[in-house]
């Protein structure tokens, strides 16, 4: 099993620029999850899906869509990229009960000048 | 609002044992995660705790009370591998996971 991967690993944008970011999961997971980490604070979850072709906003949510339209693959979207959009993004999958331990992708490291 | 506290930063000598605490307040209570981070890396599960008590799993013991809204990490004969962020996270009646900001632990020779 990969697990949880993301791609890319690291990308720069100019503001104002659209882009996806990729995470895919091969563990038959049925809640996965975005998060973004700032330094020094906490994972903030920007969207999460309970299964294909369901999803619900997080906690931050502004300036970002996603998609679920296969178990594997939950997309994320940002369609006019801003600086306070500088984060790092952690793609993670759960199991099919929400209290079940979340597994992480490697990461986006996203850069928007 | 939603709050997750622990200590920015801590320092503890190799071979020796260290606590990481956690104090919550969270609308609602569906158990409290503890995750480790190496730098660079993405977080990786230690421990659950949803009923009160300690919880042992090798060198790391999770204690919970919420009657206190309290957690402690301990982490027993520490090794150098050991340096990184600890991430206390707790699920609230939504199911969704609040993260305190984390603890960077620094291990000393």
């Amino acid at each position: 099993n990969a697990g949880v991967t993301q791609t890319p690993k690291f990308r720069i944008l100019k503001i104002g620029q659209s882009m996806t970011l990729q995470c895919a999961q091969d563990m038959n997971h049925n809640y996965m999850y975005w998060y973004r980490q700032d330094p020094g604070m906490g994972l903030k979850l920007i969207y999460y899906s309970v299964g294909a072709g369901i999803t619900d906003k997080g906690e931050v949510p502004n300036g970002y869509n996603v998609s679920r339209s296969t178990t594997e693959d939950f997309p994320l979207r940002l369609e006019l990229a801003a600086p306070s959009q500088t984060s790092v993004y952690f793609c993670a999958s759960s199991p099919r009960e929400a209290q079940e331990t979340q597994y992480f992708g490697p990461g986006t490291r996203l850069l928007v000048l | 609002g939603q709050n997750i506290d622990q200590p920015t930063e801590m320092t503890a000598t190799e071979g020796a044992i260290v606590q990481i605490n956690c104090t919550y307040q969270t609308s609602g209570f569906n158990g409290l995660f503890w995750y480790q981070q190496h730098a660079g890396e993405a977080p990786t599960f230690l421990s659950y705790n949803v009923l009160d008590g300690l919880e042992e799993k090798g060198r790391f013991s999770s204690f919970l009370s919420r009657s206190k809204g309290y957690s402690y990490l301990l982490l027993k004969e520490l090794q150098m591998k050991d340096s990184a962020s600890y991430l206390c996270a707790v699920m609230d009646s939504n199911y969704q996971l609040i993260w305190g900001a984390g603890t960077k632990l620094i291990i000393k020779p």
